[in-house]
């Protein structure tokens, strides 16, 4: 069965220190990974895609994230979080040939100043 | 900007009552997807849409159904509300995987209560 999971349902930063949400997959054939985030009454606001190409990938706000084939994950980091950054992340990854997104459960994202 | 508007943000009905929920995107999407969302169990797709007149199940369809007459309109039909299904609603669209995998858009969500 093809699936997304993010291992932990929150994660607890302070202001200023480096952040890292993390998402491991399993889909057949290419992976193609997303990271969305989403605020308290919001829809989803997409924050970056891999499809191929660099390992790294830059998004919006100054998130990155890394992809890595052999562990399976692509976890969701930023050098220095906001107390902006705070709330609900989600990875998502296309699997198969579908045209359906597969998401993981979220991380609550909680940055005290 | 892709922009995806659902028609209300909040929404209190009464069980049994037939409820409709809109979304609309002017992106000129081919895909149109609703998904349930609740705490501790992330987003579940309900049903989505690959063209006009087309539908098809998604992970949790009982209980609900779809119309799409436009390319640009997807309706989600609650036939029998019940409070099971109190949740956020989020509507979403994209274009054709074959376009390089884009991401899909999201609405800003209905929040649906059923008394």
């Amino acid at each position: 069965a093809q699936s997304v999971a993010q291992p932990e349902d929150q994660v607890n930063v302070a202001e200023g220190n480096p952040l890292t949400v993390k998402c491991t997959y399993s889909v057949s054939g290419n992976p193609y990974l997303f990271w969305y985030v989403q605020y308290p009454n919001r829809g989803l606001q997409f924050l970056l895609k891999y499809i191929t190409g660099d390992n790294l990938v830059k998004g919006s706000y100054g998130f990155e994230a890394e992809f890595n084939k052999s562990q399976t994950s692509f976890h969701l980091k930023k050098p220095s979080a906001l107390v902006s950054d705070s709330a609900l992340y989600f990875c998502a990854g296309y699997g198969g040939a579908t045209n359906k997104l597969i998401f993981g459960t979220g991380t609550l994202l909680a940055v005290q100043p | 900007d892709v922009k995806v508007t659902q028609s209300s943000r909040y929404l209190v009905k009464r069980t049994g009552e037939k409820v409709f929920l809109e979304c609309v995107q002017d992106m000129d999407h081919e895909n149109m997807f609703w998904y349930r969302q609740d705490p501790g169990l992330g987003l579940r797709l309900i049903y989505f849409s690959y063209d006009v007149k087309m539908k098809e199940k998604g992970d949790i369809p009982e209980g609900y159904s779809v119309s799409r007459e436009k390319k640009e309109r997807f309706s989600l039909i609650l036939e029998s509300a019940s409070t099971n299904q109190t949740s956020m609603y989020l509507c979403a669209s994209s274009p054709p995987r074959g376009t390089g995998n884009q991401p899909q858009h999201f609405g800003d969500g209905t929040r649906l209560s059923i008394l």
